[in-house]
């Protein structure tokens, strides 16, 4: 079965200063694909970047880049320049073969100014 | 741009009742998606959609839970009969044929009572 670990407790992040944060996964499949997903205080779930398992290069999307590692089954993604708006609940999943989503339980990163 | 939206975005409703939660999802899409995050926990997938019928569903997706695309542009997810433990927000996406992105409505929060 698949499965998504973020373990990392709740972070405080400098209002233009750069987080990571941390998503490991596991899976006995070769095609797969991992999201990062965002979920401000008001509940909606934000897409934010997406790594397939045989792209080379890793996903960047404006400020966000993932930062994939497929032999330590890592994806960690990198928010630089944080703003204010950056405050909320990230989750990282990975696409199962059916095309589900399974997720982690979310990182909470709160960025002050 | 094109988005999911969800209606009622809140639905308080007593133990045993039927609910129905309604999704609209992307025009062009063709797969469908259910999940659910109680609340302070992951999202949990529910069940995805495809071609008219059920593709893939999960353990909890059991005999009071069911979906239904009405007409073409609606999809809707219904509980039967209502426990306490269905208290949660439920959210609709929908993805395009060759892509991997989901995009997730709003949702809808429901409390039973």
């Amino acid at each position: 079965a698949q499965k998504i670990t973020q373990t990392q407790p709740g972070m405080f992040v400098q209002e233009k200063e750069a987080v990571t944060l941390d998503c490991t996964y596991d899976t006995s499949d070769q095609s797969y694909g991992l999201f990062w997903y965002k979920q401000p205080s008001s509940g909606e779930m934000i897409f934010l970047i997406y790594q397939g398992s045989y792209d080379e290069q890793n996903a960047t999307e404006g400020r966000y880049s993932l930062n994939f590692q497929k032999a330590r089954k890592s994806a960690n993604l990198v928010i630089s320049a944080s703003q204010l708006g950056d405050s909320a609940m990230y989750f990282c999943a990975m696409r199962v073969p059916d095309n589900r989503l399974a997720f982690g339980k979310g990182n909470q990163v709160v960025v002050i100014p | 741009e094109p988005e999911v939206t969800q209606t009622p975005s809140h639905q308080v409703t007593q133990m045993g009742q039927e609910v129905i939660l309604r999704c609209v999802p992307i025009s062009n899409h063709l797969y469908f998606y259910w999940y659910r995050q109680i609340l302070g926990q992951k999202v949990e997938f529910l069940v995805s959609f495809y071609n008219n019928e059920i593709s893939e569903k999960s353990e909890i997706f059991d005999d009071q839970f069911s979906v239904e695309r009405p007409d073409g542009s609606n999809f809707t997810l219904k509980i039967r009969s209502t426990k306490l433990e269905d208290s949660a927000m439920y959210f609709c996406a929908s993805k395009e044929r060759f892509s991997y992105e989901q995009y997730f409505g709003p949702g809808t929060r429901l409390t039973v009572t």
